[in-house]
């Protein structure tokens, strides 16, 4: 069974504060690790991914870590703002385009002003 | 470009009818996806569709069908409702241009009681 387990569940931070959330993998075939965000409401959008050819991905104020001999990868949000306060979600799949994606089970996050 | 677009937005029905989940793209992707998404368990894909006529089964295809005879549009089938299929589905595409990137859409709230 191909799994990505994910935490915390939900997450409260204050507003300039550090959200971390992390996932964890089992299918070392596992190549592409994106993170998804999701407002309510809405659909998820893609917000960051990584390969594991690289130990972290930094786009704005949103880094990945990823961690091969671990099996696990983790988002940070710097400097986080109310209007980060959605759901985030990881995945990871083991084929290139067309890959069938298997999420985590979701992390509110709720930035406080 | 609409991107995807999913109709209808809310849907009541009662166990034991009939209704197909429209879904449609216009950013000519070849792969596309449906999923289901209850709280606290992550998105669980239902179907995928690889090209027009080329369907296959993800995770949690019990009580569903799906067709493919366009690039463009997916629909997804529930022959038989049941209050268990009560949830809220979201449609995905991507293609070889998009990388991994899955493109959502709304979603469609369906409530079976």
């Amino acid at each position: 069974q191909q799994q990505v387990k994910q935490s915390p569940q939900s997450l409260i931070v204050q507003k300039g504060g550090i959200s971390i959330i992390n996932c964890a993998y089992e299918n070392t075939a596992f190549d592409y690790f994106p993170w998804y965000q999701q407002f309510p409401g809405k659909g998820p959008a893609l917000l960051i991914a990584i390969r594991p050819d690289v130990s972290e991905k930094k786009e704005g104020r949103f880094t990945i870590s990823f961690n091969k001999s671990a099996k696990q990868f983790s988002l940070h949000i710097m400097d986080s703002q109310p209007g980060d306060s959605a759901t985030y979600f990881c995945a990871a799949s083991k084929e290139t385009s067309g890959s069938r994606l298997t999420f985590g089970e979701g992390t509110q996050l709720t930035v406080n002003p | 470009n609409a991107g995807v677009t999913q109709t209808p937005k809310f849907r009541i029905l009662k166990i034991g009818q009939s209704m197909t989940l429209q879904c449609a793209q216009d950013m000519n992707h070849n792969y596309m996806y449906w999923y289901r998404q209850d709280p606290g368990m992550g998105l669980k894909l239902i179907y995928y569709s690889v090209g027009a006529g080329i369907t296959d089964k993800g995770e949690v295809p019990n009580g569903y069908n799906v067709s493919r005879s366009t690039t463009e549009d997916f629909p997804l089938r529930l022959e038989l409702a049941a209050p268990s299929q009560t949830s809220v589905y979201f449609c995905a595409s991507s293609s070889w241009t998009s990388g991994d990137t899955q493109y959502f859409g709304p979603g469609t709230r369906l409530t079976v009681l």
